[in-house]
């Protein structure tokens, strides 16, 4: 069974501070993908980022940036210089060896992490 | 260009009465999700279409749920004689072929 543990359930930030989001999972798999959605107050979920298991690269894009490793079975989120407009709640999600009938991805989610920034 | 759109954005309905929901996908998306949103649950996986293989319906919960595609493109999830725990907010998202869901607004749904 496939699971996604974001032990944080709310972080409080002032604006301009970094931040760091955790997510741990279990798979049996041995080809996965790892996500971060955001969901703002409007409900939407946003797309982030996705990985495979077998790129543990970093990847950064503007503020954001990943951290995966698979040997401690995790993939952080950091928000550097944090804004207003990145409160919202953020869900890691793993999806497992792609759907046989079709290659979907069929995501498990985390609990999520309410990230209020404040001024 | 244009996201996955879903109607109604809200539904109040009463016990034991049924309910449709729809989902207008990304153009040329092939892959079609249905998840729900509730307080005690999280998200869960509902169903999963692709082009026209069989759907994955391990993630329904009861046989009072069901969902079809017509013509690859738009769907429809209806649940039947609908119970207050049916109320949550029911999320339908998009892929390419093997890429990324993309979500849509979602239907809150309240069953009083």
């Amino acid at each position: 069974a496939q699971k996604v543990t974001q032990a944080q359930t709310e972080i409080s930030v002032v604006e301009k501070e970094d931040v760091t989001l955790d997510c741990v999972y279990e798979t049996r798999d041995t080809t996965y993908y790892l996500f971060w959605y955001k969901q703002p107050p409007s409900g939407e979920l946003v797309f982030l980022i996705r990985r495979n298991s077998f790129d543990e690269q970093n990847e950064i894009s503007g503020r954001y940036s990943w951290n995966f490793q698979k040997s401690t079975s995790s993939f952080n989120f950091t928000i550097t210089a944090s804004q207003v407009v990145d409160s919202a709640v953020y869900f890691c999600a793993l999806s497992g060896v792609l759907i046989l009938t079709g290659g979907g991805n069929k995501l498990t989610f985390g609990t999520g992490t309410q990230l209020k920034v404040e001024l | 260009g244009a996201g996955v759109s879903q109607s109604p954005s809200n539904k109040v309905t009463e016990k034991g009465k049924d309910v449709e929901l729809r989902c207008d996908p990304i153009s040329g998306h092939t892959a079609l999700y249905w998840y729900r949103q509730s307080l005690g649950q999280g998200l869960e996986f509902l169903i999963y279409f692709q082009g026209n293989s069989a759907p994955d319906k391990s993630g329904l919960p009861s046989d009072r749920f069901s969902a079809e595609r017509t013509g690859g493109s738009v769907s429809t999830l209806t649940i039947q004689r609908t119970q207050q725990e049916d109320s949550a907010v029911y999320l339908c998202a998009s892929s390419l072929r093997g890429g990324e869901p993309y979500f849509g607004p979602g239907t809150r749904l309240l069953v009083l």
